[in-house]
C-alpha cells in the first residue's frame, strides 16, 4: 500500500472557521492532489501540486487554498468554512504526471461544517 | 467537453456470476487513459485497472477486464466470478491533460451489490 496518511480523519466545525487538512506521503512522489467526494458527483479535483511550492487549481477550487513546503506534505485550507464544503476529502499521489501512472489515494477525511 | 458517464447508479449480481459496469467517455484528445477504481464501504479508493487509448488489447487484471470499444467511446468493467467482497462503489475515470500534469475526471459511480 502506498504510504499516504490524512489528518484529521474526521472533523466537525462551524461555519466561518478556518480548517486545514493535511496529507502526508512517504513515497517521495512528485505529484499530489486534493479531491472532494459528494453524492451524485463522484470525485472532483480541488487543487494539485507538481512539486514543492508548485500548485495549480482544479475543477472546484473556489474557497480552498493549498500549500506544499515539503515533498511529503500537502495542506488544504478552507479559509472560512461553509456548509457547502461538508464533504469527504481525499488526497492522492502519483509518481508521474503523465502516462499510465495511477493515482494512489489516502484514506479520506470526513468534514462536517455546521 | 471532457466527461465520464456512468449510467447505472446501482446493480445487483449473484455470487459467482459475471457482471458488466458501464462507462462512456467524451474527449477530443487522441491520447487519454481510462481507469477503474473500487470504493468499498470502508471508504478507501482502490485502483483496479488501466487502459490507454493506444493500447491494442483490452486490459485484464485477474478477475477484472476492461472492454474497451474506442469507436463507441466506452470502457466497461467486467468482473468475472463475482464474490461477496466485490460489493462496493465502482468509479470510472479518465486521464486528461492540461496544466502541469494529467488530471483524473471521475464518473458518478455504480454501486454493486453481490448477492449470495
Amino acid at each position: 500500500d502506498a504510504g499516504i496518511t490524512q489528518s484529521p480523519r474526521h472533523k466537525v466545525t462551524e461555519t466561518g472557521t478556518p480548517v486545514t487538512l493535511r496529507c502526508h506521503q512517504t513515497e517521495n512522489h512528485r505529484y499530489m492532489y486534493w479531491y472532494r467526494q459528494d453524492p451524485g458527483h463522484g470525485l472532483r479535483l480541488i487543487h494539485y501540486s507538481y512539486g514543492v511550492k508548485d500548485t495549480d487549481k482544479g475543477e472546484v477550487s473556489d474557497g480552498y487554498s493549498v500549500s506544499r513546503s515539503k515533498t511529503e506534505d500537502f495542506l488544504l485550507t478552507l479559509e472560512s468554512a461553509t456548509s457547502s464544503q461538508t464533504s469527504v476529502y481525499f488526497c492522492a499521489i502519483s509518481e508521474s504526471g503523465g502516462g499510465d501512472n495511477e493515482q494512489f489515494f489516502g484514506p479520506g477525511t470526513r468534514l462536517t461544517v455546521l | 467537453a471532457q466527461k465520464i458517464t456512468q449510467t447505472q447508479p446501482g446493480m445487483f449480481v449473484q455470487e459467482k456470476e459475471a457482471v458488466t459496469l458501464d462507462c462512456t467517455y467524451d474527449t477530443s484528445d487522441p491520447s487519454y487513459g481510462l481507469f477503474w477504481y473500487k470504493q468499498p464501504s470502508s471508504g478507501e479508493m482502490i485502483f483496479l485497472i488501466y487502459q490507454g487509448s493506444y493500447d491494442q488489447q483490452n486490459a485484464t487484471e485477474g478477475r477484472y477486464s476492461l472492454n474497451f470499444q474506442k469507436a463507441r467511446k466506452s470502457a466497461n468493467l467486467v468482473i468475472s466470478a463475482s464474490q461477496l467482497g466485490d460489493s462496493a462503489m465502482y468509479f470510472c475515470a479518465m486521464r486528461v491533460y492540461g496544466g502541469a500534469t494529467n488530471k483524473l475526471i471521475f464518473g458518478t459511480g455504480t454501486l454493486l451489490a453481490v448477492q449470495p
